[in-house]
């Protein structure tokens, strides 16, 4: 069945870094894009970034810009998230999520939702 | 990006409907037919009930539903049930290249 598996989470000090991991099964992981959502403890979601089914196309929030990087690689199956500088207001659960439908324009494609979602993996910035 | 905005809670009887508003603005609901619900239990990754405003993914029930008019979205679950208490949230893009998400509602059934 289709799967997601994150991995990578911990406890990392304000300023280190950590990259977590997305193990991808079930499905051609090439044929689609990916992405990383959080949640806060206690808090709603929030998207991270995503990424185009070859890698050519990244987008990230204004929160993460510069200091996360996404990256895939189709022949491991894998979905990456560098996290670099990191924040206390970066703890949270990240999810790795499947985007699926939508369409593409002359210039854009863009994706009709995310399914399915990993279970997560808890990432907490203390020192 | 600034979050879409939901009611904090709702609730309903079994049975009953309900419905779940998610208000934006020009540049990100009412922009794009690209709006997608999630519903999430406690402890548990959020699982997609409609996409693209108003499509249901195969194996979602078809007690829920969803429209769009101008800058507000909207879910409607009907026939309640108790495995529906959930939180929900709703997403749309906003801007082209970035994806906003919904605060969450609260969704109680008495």
């Amino acid at each position: 069945q289709v799967q997601l598996v994150e991995s990578g989470g911990g406890l990392v000090k304000p300023g280190g870094s950590l990259r977590l991991s997305c193990a991808a099964s079930g499905f051609t992981f090439s044929d689609y894009y990916m992405s990383w959502i959080r949640q806060a403890p206690g808090k709603g979601l929030e998207w991270v970034s995503y990424i185009s089914s070859s890698g050519s196309t990244i987008y990230y929030a204004d929160s993460v810009r510069g200091r996360f990087t996404i990256s895939r690689d189709n022949a491991k199956n894998s979905l990456y998230l560098q996290m670099n500088s990191l924040r206390a207001e970066d703890t949270a659960v990240y999810y790795c999520a499947r985007g699926f439908g939508g369409y593409c324009s002359s210039t854009i494609c863009y994706v009709g939702g995310f399914d399915p979602w990993g279970q997560g993996t808890l990432i907490t910035v203390s020192s | 990006q600034s979050a879409l905005t939901q009611p904090a809670s709702v609730s309903g009887s079994p049975g009953q409907s309900i419905t779940i508003s998610c208000t934006g603005t020009s540049s990100d609901v009412g922009s794009y037919n690209l709006v997608s619900w999630y519903q999430q239990h406690p402890g548990k990754a959020p699982k997609v009930m409609i996409y693209e405003v108003n499509k249901r993914p195969s194996g979602v029930s078809n007690r829920f539903s969803g429209s769009k008019s101008g800058n507000t979205a909207s879910l409607t679950i009907s026939g309640l049930q108790g495995e529906d208490e959930a939180e929900y949230y709703c997403c749309s893009y906003v801007g082209s290249t970035t994806l906003v998400f919904g605060g969450g509602t609260k969704l109680t059934v008495l």
